[in-house]
């Protein structure tokens, strides 16, 4: 079963508009971290926003905002007022604290439109 | 400081050729990963290292040998290259392996070609 799985995978807003990509993940562990990474056509990975498993609030950082639901195993990116250089793709990653993997989801291509 | 790198960036090979790819990392992680990026795949992992000596099998190790002698380097080898080996391959490093944000910083990737 995929560990980590984004349905999306490409995504279109208008410039200046919100936009949520979609992730969900798969696991037993209780403890457990999110995680995601901003890719653009340059090729190189940037990290973006982390979510513990424990973590009560939604993290945030700027213009991203993840919006976690513990039950649902969910964990959505938010980007608010999108801007041109936001068009990358987008990935999604979980480690769980009893392994030393990463695993990855394959991605959103997101494309901002002007 | 450079944070991490990777050596070299593009390499041609012949299909039974061998190759060794190098990722060097000066921040003083404990650990350090190889991923394979093909389109439509995401990232897979192939090997990672959890500390100097140590290295252990990632989602698709096959083909690939990996060491780690030194702390800040992590070597990728490829003893007989095949097709299926094109890929764009990314060195990651992170501080520890513990909870919290332990956030992986990548290096700029290598784009191999096995022909």
């Amino acid at each position: 079963a995929q560990k980590i799985t984004q349905t999306q995978p490409g995504m279109f807003v208008q410039e200046k508009e919100a936009v949520t990509l979609d992730c969900t993940y798969d696991t037993s562990d209780q403890s457990y971290g999110l995680f995601w990474y901003k890719q653009p056509s340059s090729g190189e990975m940037i990290f973006l926003i982390y979510q513990g498993s424990y973590d009560e609030q939604n993290a945030t950082e700027g213009r991203y905002s993840l919006n976690f639901q513990k039950a649902r195993k969910s964990a959505n990116l938010v980007i608010s007022a999108s801007q041109l250089g936001d068009s990358a793709m987008y990935f999604c990653a979980m480690r769980e604290y009893t392994g030393n993997q990463f695993y990855f989801g394959t991605g959103t291509s997101l494309t901002v439109i002007p | 400081n450079a944070g991490v790198t990777q050596t070299p960036k593009f390499r041609v090979l012949k299909t039974g050729q061998s190759m060794t790819l190098l990722c060097a990392q000066d921040m003083n992680h404990e650990y350090m990963y190889w991923y394979r990026q093909d389109p439509g795949m995401g990232l897979r992992l192939i090997h990672y290292s959890v500390g100097e000596g140590t290295t252990a099998k990632g989602e698709v190790p096959d083909g690939y040998n990996v060491s780690r002698l030194k702390k800040q380097n992590f070597l990728l080898g490829l003893e007989s290259a095949a097709p299926s080996q094109t890929s764009v391959y990314f060195c990651a490093s992170s501080r520890t392996g513990g909870l919290g944000n332990n956030e992986q910083f990548f290096g700029p990737g290598t784009r191999l070609t096995v022909l």
